[in-house]
């Protein structure tokens, strides 16, 4: 079952705009990830936050983790035409000791040149 | 480093074959991967964790016998669809855990299995 809700679910600017996703979850987490898939590709690991953080930079990518309202956002600055592709949020689950993630139904960026 | 392989990338077959699917964690050993099924515009459903030696841990409704997986070694780890019908059509991810970066899962780059 599917954990994360994103949103939205399709999001579409123009080249040099910022791009905010959001993503909730329902249980308790320890680290929180974003990954980005270009179309008919594999996923790329973007960043990844703990529970006990709040904020996390990695280049032009910026997450926040809120764990009272269980919810993060990725902000992406300057959005280039290259930053166009699915973005998901996947929170861990350890049941019985064995890691598994669980993915958000992802956000579809489109950034126009 | 932390490079994930997936062969084939594409493959085509008739309804009631067998389709094998590899995937290789190229500089790394990788004592779990995971193995996901994506259907179009739709987020990656875990199918199962495949262990080292040990059997695979399946998710609830995935047929175990349809599915087969095999870890032989930390490097592979192999998905077996077999008497795939057209439903099975899919995108087929898998990702592998690094000792280096336990929280991190590596994702090949996927296969694309349709069956005619």
């Amino acid at each position: 079952s599917q954990q994360g809700e994103e949103d939205p679910q399709a999001l579409s600017i123009q080249e040099g705009e910022n791009a905010t996703m959001n993503c909730s979850y329902k249980t308790s987490i320890n680290n929180l990830q974003w990954y980005r898939q270009n179309s008919g590709r594999g996923l790329v690991h973007l960043i990844l936050i703990r529970s006990n953080e709040r904020e996390k930079h990695s280049g032009r990518l910026r997450v926040t983790l809120d764990t009272s309202k269980k919810s993060s956002s990725l902000l992406i600055t300057a959005s280039r035409a290259a930053d166009t592709a699915s973005y998901f949020c996947a929170t861990d689950v350890y049941p019985q000791g064995a890691q598994k993630l669980v993915f958000g139904q992802g956000t579809r960026l489109t950034i126009n040149p | 480093g932390a490079v994930v392989s997936q062969h084939p990338s594409r493959v085509i077959c008739k309804s009631g074959t067998s389709v094998k699917i590899e995937c290789r964690s190229l500089d790394f050993q990788a004592t779990t991967m995971f193995w996901y099924r994506q259907f179009p515009k739709q987020s990656l459903m875990l199918m199962a964790t495949s262990n080292e030696g040990s059997k695979a841990t399946y998710e609830q409704g995935v047929e175990k016998d349809k599915f087969l997986i095999n870890h032989a070694s930390l490097t592979l780890s192999t998905l077996t669809v077999t008497s795939a019908h057209p439903e099975d059509s899919s995108f087929y991810i898998c990702s592998a855990l690094s000792g280096g970066a336990p929280d991190t899962q590596y994702f090949g780059p996927g296969t694309r299995l349709t069956v005619l």
